[in-house]
C-alpha cells in the first residue's frame, strides 16, 4: 500500500526565513510525485512533478527535489503571500490501471509573518 | 476555460436525508475523480472514473455512488446522508496517456454539514 508522511504538521516562519518540508514516500514503483498548494476555503493548486530522484523543479521562491525516499520543498526568502498548506501526493505503478490514482500527504500548513 | 467546477458550494443536510453534488470541466479529460478532505486524513479518494460511462472504487467508498453519464460530468451522491460523511468534497479531473502520469486539476471544493 503506498504511504505518504508529510512534516512538519506545521510551520511558522518570518518572513524571509527560509526552510524546508518534508514529504516521505512509500509507494511501489514511483511513477511521479506531485505538489500541490491549497489556499484556505479553496481546492488544492498544481505546482510541481517529480519523476525521478535527483530531481529538481523550481517556481518563484519554491523549489522542489526528489530522492528515492522522500521529496523537499524547499522555500527561499518566503513572503505572507506564500502562506498555505501545502500537499504531497505519489502515484505508483499499481495504481496505473486505475485511474491512476494519487495518494496524499496529511499536509503542512505554513504560516509566514510579516 | 473555467476548469474543473462544483456545485453547491456549501451544504447543509439533515441525517437521512440525500443530495447530489455535481463536477463539470471543460478541459475534455478522460479521467475524473471525487475525494473528501478531513483534518488530519488528507485527501481520500471516493470514487473514480476512467470515461464516460465507466466508475470504480476508491478508498473510501461506503456510502456515496457515482455517475458519469456525459464525459464532462460526475455526479456524487449520498442516497442516506450520516454525520460521518460532514467533510469538504473536492472533485479533480486528469487526461490519460501512456507516459508519465498527468497531472490531476481541483475544482473549488463542497462544504457539506450534515446535522
Amino acid at each position: 500500500e503506498d504511504q505518504v508522511t508529510q512534516s512538519p504538521e506545521a510551520l511558522r516562519l518570518q518572513e524571509g526565513e527560509s526552510s524546508s518540508l518534508n514529504c516521505s514516500y512509500t509507494v511501489s514503483g514511483l511513477r511521479g510525485l506531485f505538489w500541490y498548494r491549497q489556499d484556505p476555503g479553496k481546492g488544492p493548486e498544481f505546482l510541481f512533478t517529480l519523476y525521478s530522484a535527483g530531481e529538481e523543479k523550481e517556481k518563484e521562491r519554491l523549489k522542489a527535489t526528489l530522492t528515492k525516499k522522500e521529496s523537499f520543498l524547499h522555500i527561499t526568502a518566503p513572503k505572507p503571500e506564500d502562506s498555505a498548506t501545502y500537499l504531497c501526493a505519489v502515484h505508483g505503478t499499481k495504481t496505473r490501471n486505475a485511474g491512476n490514482m494519487l495518494t496524499f500527504g496529511g499536509g503542512t500548513r505554513l504560516m509566514v509573518k510579516p | 476555460n473555467a476548469g474543473v467546477t462544483q456545485t453547491p458550494k456549501f451544504r447543509v443536510l439533515k441525517t437521512g436525508q440525500s443530495m447530489t453534488l455535481l463536477c463539470a470541466q471543460d478541459m475534455n479529460h478522460e479521467y475524473m475523480y471525487w475525494y473528501r478532505q478531513d483534518p488530519g486524513m488528507g485527501l481520500r479518494l471516493i470514487h473514480y472514473s476512467v470515461g464516460e460511462g465507466t466508475t470504480a472504487k476508491g478508498e473510501v467508498p461506503d456510502g456515496y455512488n457515482v455517475s458519469r453519464l456525459k464525459k464532462q460530468n460526475f455526479l456524487l451522491g449520498l442516497e442516506s446522508a450520516a454525520p460521518s460523511q460532514t467533510s469538504v468534497y473536492f472533485c479533480a479531473s486528469s487526461t490519460r496517456t501512456s507516459g508519465a502520469p498527468d497531472t490531476q486539476y481541483f475544482g473549488p471544493g463542497t462544504r457539506l454539514t450534515v446535522l
